[in-house]
């Protein structure tokens, strides 16, 4: 497709457990986003790649979270130990490089963490 | 602090009336999008704009970077134009900062 994808949907898990969510941006858009929404919450941002550039990773609620990017392209938010603080909308959207531009967002993934 | 303050946060409306929806922020952009949030969850972009002022059909935003300002407004309003509308802002780096939204609700 022509848009940002976003596997799986919806997810549930227990608490404490492991889960992956993925991303695939737009082809050839250097930056890539990934954003959470809490219910009734606004957007917060957890995580930003731009190109090969090191991460900014200012947003992460804990080291209980990570994401890579591999090649570039495609990436995977990591949460460890699953809360139930955790459960929320994750979005992920992407970008082209520097210099304003427009920035489109996949679906989310709704994690449930019970 | 929140670098981005959006106003109103609530704002019901009656079919046919102007809406006007403000943002201010305190970071140094490049430029900002008003994105669109139906229920459900999907977001869209509205607009991005550096300066000026753009138009979409009935939707005007407008920026004063100076004053780091914007406004999203809707003219003759309709129930379909019932959603969380955020002002993201975004600098030189592609970083965005996010309102916290302003839920509209617009009866027939």
């Amino acid at each position: 497709g022509a848009g940002v994808s976003q596997s799986p949907s919806n997810k549930v898990t227990e608490k404490g457990k492991d889960v992956e969510l993925r991303c695939d941006p737009i082809s050839g858009h250097t930056a890539l986003y990934w954003y959470r929404q809490s219910l009734g919450q606004g957007l917060e941002f957890l995580i930003y790649f731009q190109g090969n550039s090191a991460p900014d990773k200012s947003g992460l609620p804990s080291d209980r979270f990570s994401a890579e990017r591999t090649g570039g392209s495609v990436s995977t938010l990591t949460i460890q130990r699953t809360q139930q603080e955790d459960s929320a909308v994750y979005l992920c959207a992407s970008s082209l490089s520097r210099g304003w531009t427009e920035a489109f967002f996949g679906q989310g993934t709704r994690l449930t963490v019970v | 602090k929140n670098e981005v303050e959006q106003s109103p946060q609530n704002l019901t409306a009656q079919e046919g009336e102007f809406i006007t929806i403000n943002c201010s922020y305190s970071v140094g952009i490049s430029a900002l999008h008003w994105l669109q949030q139906h229920p459900g969850g999907g977001i869209v972009s509205l607009f991005m704009l550096s300066s000026g002022k753009k138009k979409h059909g009935r939707l005007i935003a407008t920026i004063n970077i100076q004053e780091k300002h914007s406004s999203l407004h809707i003219t003759a309003s309709h129930p379909r134009d019932s959603a969380v509308y955020i002002c993201a802002p975004f600098n030189n780096f592609n970083k965005f900062y996010f309102g916290s939204g302003t839920k509209l609700n617009v009866k027939p």
